[in-house]
C-alpha cells in the first residue's frame, strides 16, 4: 500500500514569492493534517481536515497561508508571499479518523532566500 | 496548556547498550501519549502509544509506561542496535484526539 505522498521534496524560492505544497494521503483516510517542523523542533499542527472540512485551522497564519482539500482526498498548502522565517519542513499526515494512527509523508523542505 | 518536554540529544550509545530517553508532559485531563521515530530520509512513524495511566506501550523491543503520578512517558530499550539510530519524538494528544503536541525530538546515534 502506498504511503502518504508529498511533492515537491525540496523547494528553494526567493522571499515574497508564492509556493505550494501538495499531499496525497493514504487511500481511504478521512483525516488529513499539515504540520510545520522547524529545524531541531517537533512538528506543530497547522491545519486538520475531516474529509473536505477544515475542522482546526487555529494555528494557520491566515494572512499568508491557505490550504484546501477538494473532494476530501489530496490537499494543497500555499504560502503567499513567503518570508524568510517560513523556511522549514512541511509535513503532511493522514489517518482513518482523528483517533487512529497518523501516517506521515516524507515532508517538503522549503528554503526561502 | 498542553506541552511535552524531552531530553536533548544527541544521545550516543554503543550497540547492545541500554537506552532511556526521558519525556515529561503537562496536560489537562487525560491525554494519550505516543512515541514516534524518524529514520534518516523517512517520515515520522508511530513507535508505540499508551492511552491511560499505567498502560505500557511496546514495539520492536522499545517500551514506555504512562506514569500519571510523575507525568512521564520515558522510552526504554534493553539492547540498542545500529539500526535504531534515528530521531525519537514524544507526543501527546488530548482526550478527544483534537490536538497533538510533539516534543522537540532526541537524536539517537548507535555505534557498532
Amino acid at each position: 500500500e502506498a504511503g502518504v505522498v508529498q511533492s515537491p521534496r525540496y523547494k528553494i524560492i526567493e522571499k515574497k514569492q508564492p509556493v505550494a505544497f501538495w499531499c496525497n494521503p493514504i487511500s481511504g483516510h478521512n483525516t488529513l493534517y499539515w504540520y510545520l517542523q522547524n529545524l531541531g523542533q517537533g512538528p506543530e499542527l497547522l491545519i486538520r481536515y475531516e474529509n473536505e472540512e477544515a475542522v482546526d485551522d487555529s494555528q494557520l497564519p491566515k494572512d499568508r497561508f491557505s490550504a484546501e482539500r477538494l473532494k476530501g482526498v489530496d490537499s494543497t498548502l500555499k504560502i503567499q508571499p513567503a518570508e524568510l522565517g517560513d523556511s522549514a519542513v512541511y509535513l503532511c499526515a493522514s489517518s482513518l479518523d482523528r483517533k487512529d494512527t497518523q501516517y506521515f509523508g516524507p515532508g517538503t523542505r522549503l528554503t526561502v532566500l | 496548556g498542553n506541552s511535552v518536554t524531552q531530553m536533548e540529544g544527541p544521545v550516543t550509545l554503543s550497540e547492545e547498550a541500554f537506552l532511556t530517553i526521558n519525556c515529561t508532559y503537562t496536560a489537562t485531563g487525560y491525554p494519550s501519549l505516543f512515541w514516534y521515530v524518524q529514520y534518516p530520509g523517512e517520515g515520522l512513524q508511530l513507535l508505540l502509544k499508551a492511552t491511560k495511566a499505567d498502560d505500557k506501550g511496546s514495539n520492536k523491543g522499545f517500551e514506555a509506561t504512562y506514569r500519571k503520578e510523575t507525568t512521564s512517558f520515558h522510552l526504554e530499550k534493553g539492547s540498542v542496535q545500529v539500526s535504531d539510530s534515528a530521531v525519537y519524538f514524544c507526543a501527546l494528544s488530548d482526550r478527544n484526539f483534537n490536538k497533538f503536541y510533539f516534543g522537540s525530538g532526541t537524536k539517537l546515534n548507535v555505534k557498532p
